[in-house]
């Protein structure tokens, strides 16, 4: 079954605790996404990477980093995690360009505190 | 202005009803759209997608596109409670660019 694989999906840490937030493809995408939304906000974009190696950032980078080591991974970083990371972040990939649909997965509950 | 706008709702109505959802642009530029549907606690899934204007359908579902207008619909007939979740449109413009996104419309259909 094609799919995108997030893990965790509820975490509730304390701020400044580091914490990663894996994602994981099978459909051999070269294009992946992480979003976070919000109430009111709707879905923002995080970073982004074209392909392995190859990631930029997004509309609200701040406080996170990205890796694209392996085509099917793309892991979220928060290095220190602030209350204002609270989210609902989703991981998602396209077998196009940029521009064309993606498939999410089923998000990741962040809680900081 | 915002570059997509929808409408806020919440929209609430009875089975069989018709539903019509709608996003406003304001970047003439955009020509990939689509509705995403979003149920509690998953990610979205991608419903309809049509490039440039015109009507495309799909069973129940209806996407239209007026880009003198700015402007995309997602027409349901014969609304479920099956349907009850929240609808995104999304739009883009060339290869290298990115999704953007409206904020979602949450839709109830009573029984």
């Amino acid at each position: 079954e094609a799919q995108v694989t997030q893990n965790p999906r509820y975490l509730i840490t304390v701020t400044g605790k580091k914490l990663t937030v894996t994602c994981s493809q099978n459909m051999n995408h070269e294009y992946m996404s992480w979003y976070r939304q919000d109430p009111g906000l709707g879905l923002r974009q995080i970073y982004y990477s074209m392909n392995v190696e190859v990631t930029d950032k997004g509309d609200v980078p701040e406080g996170y980093k990205v890796s694209r080591k392996e085509k099917r991974n793309f892991p979220l970083i928060l290095e220190s995690p602030s209350p204002n990371q609270t989210s609902l972040y989703f991981c998602a990939s396209s077998g196009g360009p940029s521009n064309q649909p993606q498939h999410f997965g089923d998000g990741t509950r962040l809680s900081i505190l | 202005q915002k570059e997509v706008e929808q409408d806020p709702g919440p929209l609430s109505v009875p089975e069989g009803a018709i539903v019509s959802l709608n996003c406003t642009y304001s970047n003439s530029a955009f020509q990939y759209f689509m509705w995403y549907r979003q149920y509690s606690r998953k990610g979205p899934e991608l419903l309809m997608y049509t490039y440039s204007s015109g009507n495309k359908e799909d069973g129940r579902f209806t996407a239209q596109v007026d880009k003198s207008s700015k402007y995309i619909s997602l027409f349901i007939r014969d609304s479920q409670p099956s349907d009850s979740a929240t609808y995104l449109c999304a739009m883009s413009w060339g290869a290298n660019s990115k999704l953007t996104f409206g904020k979602g419309i949450t839709l109830s259909v009573r029984p």
